[in-house]
Order: structure tokens, then sequence, then C-alpha cells
């Protein structure tokens, strides 16, 4: 299995929007509605923020959205605050009891 | 509130087997299903399998062979074997909870930094 394919680096000014792609393939981004964000800021946890593409869980705050189309998901930060500054990851179920990460977008907030 | 704790020793020598403990607290759902996922210095994320409270498990399919997972009798420790280890496989291992329904990882430890190293 192969990872998933992200962008090293986005970035946006506070308040902008950012968007960060995740792309896959058909037997895993395409094939399923299981994909998941994780932000993680350096040396903490990785934190759920998005699963099943677009549901966020308690306490995630609505600037954080996602998407998918085909073989890509995508997740949009909008109202960017300082501390939206982390590595952001994508996950995707690949089928047959198996699931792959991104290789992360590093956020930078200008 | 959920707590994850993953416990063991920091430095393995290459060629040995790497052991890992998860110690879960306050999970009164009993959730069922626990992942071990790893992050080498400055890259991203690896899941490396799943272990559910029956002790059954899937594994990452390019690690067959070298890991394995295993759930204690009390159903709040579960552990982590991977054998024949090299320089490769230093990292910070995580225990999460998931995935199940939604197939995402909701719950995870602060991690535990293991260095392969003679």
């Amino acid at each position: 299995q192969s990872a998933l394919t992200q962008p090293p680096s986005a970035s946006g000014s506070p308040g902008q929007s950012v968007t960060i792609s995740c792309t896959g393939t058909s037997s895993d981004v395409g094939a399923y509605n299981y994909v998941s964000w994780y932000q993680q800021h350096p040396g903490r946890a990785p934190k759920r923020m998005i699963f099943e593409v677009s549901m966020r869980p308690s306490g995630v705050p609505d600037r954080f959205s996602g998407s998918k189309s085909g073989n890509t998901a995508s997740l949009t930060v909008s109202g960017l605050q300082a501390d939206d500054e982390a590595d952001y990851y994508c996950s995707s179920y690949a089928g047959s009891n198996n699931w792959v990460f991104g290789g992360g977008t590093r956020l930078t907030v200008l | 509130q959920v707590q994850v704790q993953e416990s063991g020793p920091g430095v393995v020598k290459p060629s040995e087997t790497l052991s890992l403990t998860c110690t879960v607290s306050g999970d009164s759902s009993r959730y069922q299903y626990w992942s071990w996922v790893r992050q080498p210095a400055g890259k991203g994320l690896e899941w490396l399998g799943r272990v559910y409270l029956s002790g059954s498990t899937n594994y990452n399919p390019s690690l067959w062979g070298r890991v394995s997972m295993s759930v204690d009798t009390s159903k709040t420790q579960f552990s982590l074997r991977l054998t024949s280890v090299t320089a490769a496989d230093s990292a910070v291992y995580y225990c999460a909870r998931g995935p199940f329904g939604d197939h995402s990882f909701d719950y995870w430890g602060q991690g535990t930094l293991v260095t392969v190293s003679s």
C-alpha cells in the first residue's frame, strides 16, 4: 500500500482560508467515505479534526471543514488563526481491514 | 475521559524485538479496537495494526511477519511486538483508539520514542 499524497506545505495569512489536498486511489479515498484528518502540533499527539470526509467531532471549530471529489479529499481551514499552525495528516480506509495515512502537510500562518 | 499511555524501552538493539505496552483508563464504553501508529523523526504517520478486545488482529501488510499485537485479560492493556528491528524502525510509537465504525482514530496517547541502536 502507498501513502496518500499531500502537499508538503501550505500557508495563509490570519483570517484567510487555506485548503489542503489528500490524493489517493480508487482503492482507498475514491472507494470509501472514510477519510479523516488529524492536526499535530510539534511534540504533541495527533488530534482528530474530521472523520467520514466531513464530520466534525464535538469541540472542533466549524472553521475546519472536509470534502471529497473522486480520489482526492480536502481539508479547508477558514478564518486562519495562529494556533492553526501545525502539521495536518489525512487517513483513509483502504479496504481489507487496512488503513493508510498521508505524508502530512505543514500549515504555516504567515 | 479516556486516557492512553504508552510505555516501554526507549532503546532497542538492532535485530532484537521491540515491545511496547498501551494502558487505557476511563474508557467505560469498552471500545473494541486499539491501534499502533508510528512516526519516524520528521516524517509522517504509519498505521501498524489494530487489536480487538477478543484478541483478533489486523496488521499493515508491509510489516506482515514482523509485527504482533495482543490484549491482556484485563482488557485495559494492549501490547505491540516488532521483531528483527533496524534503524528504520526508530520512531515515536503511538497507541490510538480505533478504527471502528467511522474508520478513524479518536483518542491518542502521547507517544513513546523508540531508538534502535547498538
